[in-house]
């Protein structure tokens, strides 16, 4: 069962312009997310989180979107740089779940020159 | 320095084989946590670690058997290798969870197990 989805896989983008990664929750209980990047040979590594009582999140260029009622998040990331090219993997967990978090299965982001 | 590192890098092997592969951290952790992701890029927990104690352990066949010899250190050991046990297997640290909403894990750089 698939309680954290993310259904594009990859995604391309120009340098300077808008990514917008998408991840969508089934479990109601979840209330705390984050985003972890991964680069290749590498460990996903944080990147922003939020908490349920909230709505937005933001980090600098990274800003994290939480739409509880739909059971949908989102992150964007202005403007796109090329290092910014990663897998991105969303997370989620339960407050008093012992810090187990479960994961989507990442999307591959290029920030194209 | 390595604030989570894992030995071997990668790991090829035959069926049937015992195998263990060996995670450390210094950033002074009291939980760590062993992840598998597979052929399909899930990365699911497997087992949590704090202060040498288990408390997380998910589904997972009782020929894996992590092992925490001191709270620095959590080994895998995966007895009679199975090819479905192919996979990249990720370790990660976090400080420990006194029941917050969550405590940032760290994750090292990944462990390529491929059985043949």
């Amino acid at each position: 069962d698939q309680q954290v989805k993310q259904n594009s896989p990859s995604l391309s983008v120009q340098e300077g312009r808008i990514s917008i990664l998408n991840c969508d929750y089934t479990n109601s209980m979840f209330d705390y997310f984050l985003w972890y990047k991964k680069y290749p040979a590498e460990g996903p590594t944080f990147l922003i989180s939020i908490s349920s009582i909230k709505d937005k999140n933001e980090d600098g260029r990274f800003t994290v979107f939480l739409n509880k009622s739909a059971k949908h998040l989102s992150l964007h990331i202005v403007p796109s740089q090329p290092g910014d090219s990663a897998v991105y993997f969303c997370a989620a967990g339960v407050t008093g779940g012992g810090n187990k978090l479960t994961f989507g299965t990442g999307t591959q982001l290029k920030v194209e020159l | 320095d390595t604030a989570v590192s894992q030995t071997p890098k990668y790991l090829v092997t035959q069926m049937g084989n015992d195998k263990s592969i060996k995670c450390e951290q210094n950033l002074g952790h009291d939980t760590m946590y062993w992840y598998k992701q597979d052929s399909k890029k899930f990365l699911k927990i497997m087992f949590s670690y704090n202060n040498k104690e288990l408390i997380i352990n998910e589904t997972v066949p009782n020929r894996f058997s992590p092992k925490s010899p001191d709270k620095a250190h959590l080994n895998l050991h995966i007895n009679s290798l199975e090819l479905g046990d192919s996979a990249v297997y990720f370790c990660a640290s976090s400080q420990e969870w006194t029941g917050g909403t969550y405590n940032e894990q760290f994750f090292g750089p990944g462990t390529r197990l491929t059985v043949l």
